[in-house]
């Protein structure tokens, strides 16, 4: 079964500083997707920002940004500008090869300090 | 003009008694899922239904039933609850596998079994 790894079960940042989440993850494919999902306290899940895998550019939305190194299987979330609202669990989760199914990982819980 | 509700947000019952959990979604998906958070907030594929047709059976008890009338509704009945079935189940929706734009997720419902 496919593993994904979230090293850092907690994070905090200050508010307007930057941070950096990690996460590893298994795979034989060579096409398939990553997604880096926010759950806030409301228990909603969020899409934050998508990656193709074939795609070599790393994917940017806004303040969120991926650093995605394919041979490492590395796939990195840099949030910029931290905000208080950034505060919530984050899960990254690749597309098991040539399926739909996302493997979610653990989950980093990410604190904002005013 | 919610995009995946889910019905309902809460549910507490005793172990035993048989429940049903409700999902629609108005995005004109093709695939709809069920997702299991446990109280460490690890999210597991439970089912996926992809017009109507289970392509997706992760190893979950048969006391879970999963029912799609058409695509867009994907129905959890669940029998003989026990107290591990405690959760929040995730109802999702997705374009399928050649665009996976990534999943919409309903706002979950919290089971609890007493």
């Amino acid at each position: 079964a496919q593993t994904v790894t979230q090293s850092q079960p907690e994070m905090s940042v200050q508010e307007a500083e930057t941070v950096t989440l990690s996460c590893t993850y298994d795979t034989s494919e060579s096409d398939y997707y990553l997604f880096w999902y926010k759950q806030p306290p409301s228990r909603q899940m969020i899409l934050v920002i998508r990656q193709e895998a074939y795609k070599q550019q790393n994917a940017t939305e806004n303040r969120f940004s991926v650093n995605f190194q394919k041979a490492a299987k590395s796939f990195s979330l840099k949030i910029s500008d931290s905000q208080l609202g950034d505060a919530a669990m984050y899960f990254c989760a690749p597309s098991q090869g040539g399926s739909e199914k996302l493997v979610f990982g653990k989950g980093t819980k990410l604190t904002v300090n005013p | 003009d919610t995009a995946v509700s889910q019905t309902p947000k809460y549910l507490v019952t005793q172990m035993g008694n048989d429940k049903s959990i409700k999902c629609e979604q108005n995005l004109g998906h093709d695939t709809m899922y069920w997702y299991k958070q446990d109280s460490k907030k690890f999210l597991k594929i439970m089912f996926s239904y992809n017009n109507k047709e289970l392509i997706i059976n992760e190893t979950v008890p048969n006391r879970f039933s999963p029912k799609s009338p058409d695509k867009a509704h994907l129905n959890l009945h669940i029998n003989s609850l026990e107290l591990g079935d405690s959760a929040v189940y995730f109802c999702a929706s997705s374009q399928g596998k050649d665009r996976l734009d990534g999943y919409t997720f309903g706002s979950g419902t919290r089971l609890t079994v007493v």
